[in-house]
């Protein structure tokens, strides 16, 4: 079964330093998320992409994030100057289509650790 | 933000029996409602989902109820196996925003030999 791979699994950084997640989201897919989960919290919603442009994005998504689609195959979340806070498990997810009754599929996260 | 609540942290059910695990919502907007499985050091896997206009959905040994006017929903598992141990979450997604699920805190079921 096709699936969502993400790159690294964990990636340790020190405050104020950039850092890129990466994800391959489904080949056929046309939508793309990010969510993230703070240890013992709820799994929170960051920001959707289609079409080569954020269609939605949380408050949570102020300007030190960015996503980008570079290529075909890669979905990047950047953040710019990391924070001790921003210390969590991203996911990066993908959806056929935008519809309610479409399914996100996640993949198995990038732990990221900010000293 | 409690929008989607799982109120259960935790439950232990025997192998063979049933799993019923509970999620209630506030936001009358909430359209369709999923629920994900997670093993530690994994991604959520999507499991089952029901849209609004039903009140139940089956797909194998996974049923999902939906009471609209409660605002509940649950998810049964049976006959429970091993296998099925994991944290499971309630998401949902609302009309006007069909990019983002709403998950609740999850319930971290033990499927006991």
């Amino acid at each position: 079964e096709p699936e969502v791979t993400q790159t690294p699994s964990h990636q340790v950084t020190q405050m104020g330093q950039e850092v890129i997640l990466r994800c391959v989201p489904i080949s056929n897919h046309l939508y793309f998320y990010w969510y993230r989960q703070i240890l013992g919290q709820k799994v929170e919603f960051l920001v959707s992409f289609y079409n080569n442009e954020i269609s939605e994005k949380s408050e949570i998504f102020d300007d030190q994030f960015s996503v980008e689609r570079p290529d075909g195959s890669n979905f990047t979340l950047k953040i710019r100057s990391t924070k001790l806070e921003d210390s969590a498990m991203y996911f990066c997810a993908s959806s056929g289509t935008g519809a309610s009754n479409s399914p996100l599929h996640f993949g198995n996260g990038t732990r990221l650790t900010v000293t | 933000d409690q929008q989607v609540k799982q109120n259960s942290p935790s439950l232990s059910v025997q192998e063979g029996r049933i799993s019923i695990l509970n999620c209630d919502y506030t936001n009358s907007m909430f359209d369709y409602f999923l629920w994900y499985k997670k093993y530690p050091a994994e991604g959520p896997t999507f499991l089952i989902s029901i849209s609004s206009i039903k009140d139940k959905n089956e797909d194998g040994r996974f049923t999902v109820f939906l009471n609209k006017s409660a605002k509940h929903l649950s998810l049964h598992i049976v006959p429970s196996q091993p296998g099925d141990s994991a944290v499971y979450f309630c998401a949902a997604r609302d009309t006007g925003t069909a990019s983002k699920l709403t998950f609740g805190t999850g319930t971290r079921l033990q499927v006991t030999l």
